[in-house]
Formats: structure tokens, sequence, C-alpha cells
């Protein structure tokens, strides 16, 4: 079975701050991970993906995720945050057992202030 | 949105009743899949299909059926709708076969069915 856990269900930040959103994963085989964003009435676009090729992944719009196998992490991080940047965050996760079916976390939702 | 419509895109309907969703799309792809999003939930895999008549449950299945005579097509239907179902249906495409691997092959999503169920 796998499984991902998303720390914060809201997360706030001023503009021009570092983002951070945090994913756990688990899964008892190696672990493809994905990140996506939902703005208000649309549907999920992806971020960014990890398969194993490199552990720091670049995404879209600045974004950045790094695969820590020793803490089962795939944090995603953005330097400085931009008022365009505010929607909600998923992490998923996929592997070889579970075929191309994504397994979601529940969500984290970004507020950007000004 | 990666040729993917999804239609209604809102409906209210009564307890009882049978509903029928509809993803269609234009990227000839082979893998099709239908999530529900609580609040709270993320998204919830309900039914998947990997070709043509070729389907299976997800997750959440129960009080769900779904069929897909073409490959164009992914239809999901409530049974008898109850208030539990009331939520926001998306469907997804993806074609592992031509990613790197293929149990990593990204999904695009529709922009969503939002359900009432009352």
């Amino acid at each position: 079975a796998q499984s991902v856990t998303q720390l914060g269900s809201h997360v706030s930040v001023s503009e021009g701050a570092l983002v951070l959103l945090r994913c756990n994963y688990s899964s008892s085989v190696p672990p493809y991970l994905f990140w996506y964003v939902q703005y208000p009435n649309q549907g999920l676009q992806l971020l960014l993906k990890y398969t194993s090729a490199a552990t720091l992944v670049k995404g879209i719009n600045g974004f950045e995720a790094e695969f820590k196998k020793s803490e089962t992490s795939f944090h995603l991080t953005k330097p400085s945050a931009h008022m365009s940047d505010a929607a909600e965050y998923f992490c998923a996760v996929s592997s070889e057992t579970s075929g191309s079916r994504l397994t979601f976390g529940e969500g984290t939702q970004l507020t950007v202030n000004p | 949105d990666a040729g993917i419509t999804q239609s209604p895109r809102h409906k209210v309907t009564e307890t009882g009743t049978p509903v029928t969703l509809r993803c269609h799309q234009t990227e000839n792809h082979r893998y099709m899949y239908w999530y529900r999003q609580d609040p709270g939930h993320g998204l919830r895999l309900i039914h998947y299909s990997y070709g043509v008549k070729d389907t299976d449950k997800g997750e959440v299945s129960d009080g769900y059926s779904v069929s897909r005579s073409k490959t164009e097509d992914f239809l999901l239907t409530l049974e008898s709708a109850t208030s539990s179902q009331t939520s926001v249906y998306f469907c997804a495409i993806s074609a592992p076969e031509m990613a790197q691997s293929s149990y990593n092959s990204p999904l695009h999503f529709g922009n969503g069915t939002r359900l009432t169920v009352t």
C-alpha cells in the first residue's frame, strides 16, 4: 500500500517569502512522486515529478522539490512567493505495484499575502 | 487542458435518481480515470479504464459504475444518487505507454463536474 501525508492543510506566506509545502510518503517499493497545483474552479495541473533520475526536481513557475529517501519526504519549495501562487497544492505517489494510478494527499491551501 | 471535456460542469439532482457524467478526450490516450474531490480527502480514485471495455475499481467505487465503449469517452454513472455523493468529480487521462516508464506517466485533468445531490 502507498500513501501520502501533507503536513498543514493551510499555509500562509508573504509575497516574496520562501514557500515550503511538506509532503511525506509511505511506499513499500520505490515511489514515483508528483506535485500538482489547482487554481479555483479548475482541474489539477502538473508542477513537477520525481522519477528517480535526479533527487532535486525543477518544475514550472519556479517551484522545485527534493526527494529524500532517508526522510521519506518530497517537500515543495519556491524561493520567492508571488500573488499568483495562491492555490491548492497536492502531492501524489505511484509505484510499479500501483501502475499509473496515483494516490493523492489531502492538499495544502497556499495563501500569499501582499 | 490536454483536450479533456467534462459534461455537465454543474448538476443538481435528487436523492435516488440516476446520474451520468461524461468525459471526452481528443488525445487518444489509452488510460482514463474518474476521481472525486472532497475537502479533507484530496482526490480519491473511483474507477479507471485501461482500454475500450477494460475497466477496474478504485478505492471508492461503491455506488458507481463506468463504461467505455470508445477510446475517447468514459462515462461515470451514479446508479441511485445519495447525498454522500455530493462532490466535485474529475476525469483524468494518461498515456503510460508513451512515458519513460509506464509507472510515472503524469495525469492530465479535466475541469471537473460539480454534483449536488439534494
